[in-house]
């Protein structure tokens, strides 16, 4: 089973609402990411979790803020975003972080920005 | 800096045509990993194979192949007798063993959007 979860599927914020992404996988993995897809173009890695502590962030604006409360939830909390940042937000996990590892993608969550 | 290349924008074929798929990377390292991964319109990334740097052996999945050639930095895929579910756009990405923060940073091509018409 190489089955990771998303939810909401889609959401839609004003500029000054307070939301949660929530992702959720059972494959044992240690490593969690979050990535972030405009239109036409590639993911771009946010975070990284390993064995629940952040080990990377690319410098991600502080109006995002993950948390990952056991190895198996990761969660994107979201607060007075722009509407640039409306895209696809895609998690992933891995057996560990490592880079020979395959990081598995879920759904993701589309988000429009108002 | 590692750097991935997909040429192709977009193809179009007729379905039962073969494609391929180009990829082409760049990295300092020895040690390093490929991968191909398919994203149909409902956004999920599918992953389709991996390919470690000291393993040049070509790889065969049903429809899907894939040549590896290090000589020209180049992890090509092919779908033979390709059909209209195949439609979906495709990344090449790479991943060095480097420094212990690197590893898991995945470096994504652009991707080629692939059109299977019936």
């Amino acid at each position: 089973d190489t089955e990771v979860t998303q939810t909401p599927k889609h959401l839609v914020m004003g500029m000054t609402n307070k939301k949660s992404l929530k992702c959720e996988q059972h494959m044992g993995h240690r490593a969690m990411y979050w990535y972030k897809q405009k239109a036409k173009k590639p993911p771009e890695l946010m975070f990284v979790y390993s064995y629940e502590k952040l080990s990377i962030n690319e410098s991600v604006p502080s109006r995002f803020s993950p948390e990952c409360p056991n190895s198996s939830l990761l969660n994107l909390h979201l607060h007075a975003l722009q509407p640039e940042d409306s895209a696809l937000y895609l998690c992933a996990s891995s057996q560990e972080s490592r880079p020979q590892e395959t990081q598995y993608f879920g759904p993701g969550t589309r988000l429009l920005v108002l | 800096a590692q750097k991935v290349t997909q040429a192709q924008t977009e193809i179009s074929v007729v379905e039962k045509e073969d494609v391929t798929l180009d990829c082409v990377y760049e990295t300092r390292d020895t040690t390093y990993y490929l991968f191909w991964y398919k994203q149909p319109p409902s956004g999920e990334l599918v992953f389709l194979i991996r390919r470690n740097s000291f393993d040049e052996q070509n790889e065969i999945s049903g429809r899907y192949s894939w040549n590896f050639q290090k000589s020209t930095s180049s992890f090509n895929f092919t779908i033979t007798a390709s059909q209209v579910v195949d439609s979906a756009v495709y990344f090449c990405a790479l991943s060095e063993a480097g420094g212990e923060t690197s590893g898991s940073r995945l470096t994504f091509g652009e991707g080629t959007q692939l059109t299977v018409n019936p």
